[in-house]
């Protein structure tokens, strides 16, 4: 069981370049995230949907977009990379069932330098 | 927001030795969660609390909720060099969405 993937595991791009960050899951979760996690300052959350087709922001979504096409992909997509958005990236998913539901299942993160 | 503190920072104990790392959150909890993260590493799902008073193990490692001091703890017994990592606690927000909110994380090492 593969769980959740994210791809890439590490990418260095230049100021003003676009990439996407990769995140599938097999769990049959309808609940999906994106963290970002900056060195000291714990995760923070970028954007989350709670099905196919449906998107939301999160803290910190400025400089990202996502879309939901399937309930498997969640694709994360850095537009104009900035030197600021030089994080490592998890994606997360969930069962979403019940109200407490917070045991998230993580990929292994994507690691971003932004030069 | 709610924002959640955690203490220490880092910790640096003996193996066999016994630790404790706490949470505490500026808003009420509604649900308090703990997750370990190897070194370059995804996080890894511990225990989740629920209720006031609640308290949980998982192997050598207990949680604690205190609800009215907005407030859980982690203890480590006999410590193992397998302990050693970063430690965050998660609070769940009032929607359904499960969004949570993490701490700073503690960095535990555990030496020989």
């Amino acid at each position: 069981n593969a769980g959740v993937t994210q791809t890439p595991k590490f990418r260095i791009l230049k100021i003003g370049q676009s990439m996407t960050l990769q995140c599938a899951q097999d769990m049959n979760h309808n609940y999906m995230y994106w963290y970002r996690q900056d060195p000291g300052m714990g995760l923070k959350l970028i954007y989350y949907s709670v099905g196919a087709g449906i998107t939301d922001k999160g803290e910190v979504p400025n400089g990202y977009n996502v879309s939901r096409s399937t309930t498997e992909d969640f694709p994360l997509r850095l537009e104009l990379a900035a030197p600021s958005q030089t994080s490592v990236y998890f994606c997360a998913s969930s069962s979403g069932r019940g109200r407490y539901t917070g045991e998230l299942f993580f990929g292994e993160g994507s690691r971003l330098t932004v030069l | 927001s709610q924002e959640l503190e955690q203490s220490p920072q880092s910790l640096i104990v003996q193996e066999g030795k016994n630790l404790t790392i706490n949470c505490t959150s500026s808003k009420t909890l509604y649900g308090l969660y703990w997750y370990k993260q190897k070194y370059g590493e995804g996080l890894i799902f511990l225990m989740m609390l629920q209720k006031g008073g609640e308290e949980k193990s998982h192997e050598k490692i207990t949680a604690k909720l205190d609800e009215k001091k907005q407030q859980s703890s982690l203890h480590i017994t006999a410590s193992q060099p397998s302990h050693a990592g970063i430690y965050l606690c998660g609070a769940a927000g009032t929607g359904t969405a499960s969004k949570l909110t993490f701490g700073t994380g503690t960095r535990l090492q555990v030496t020989l």
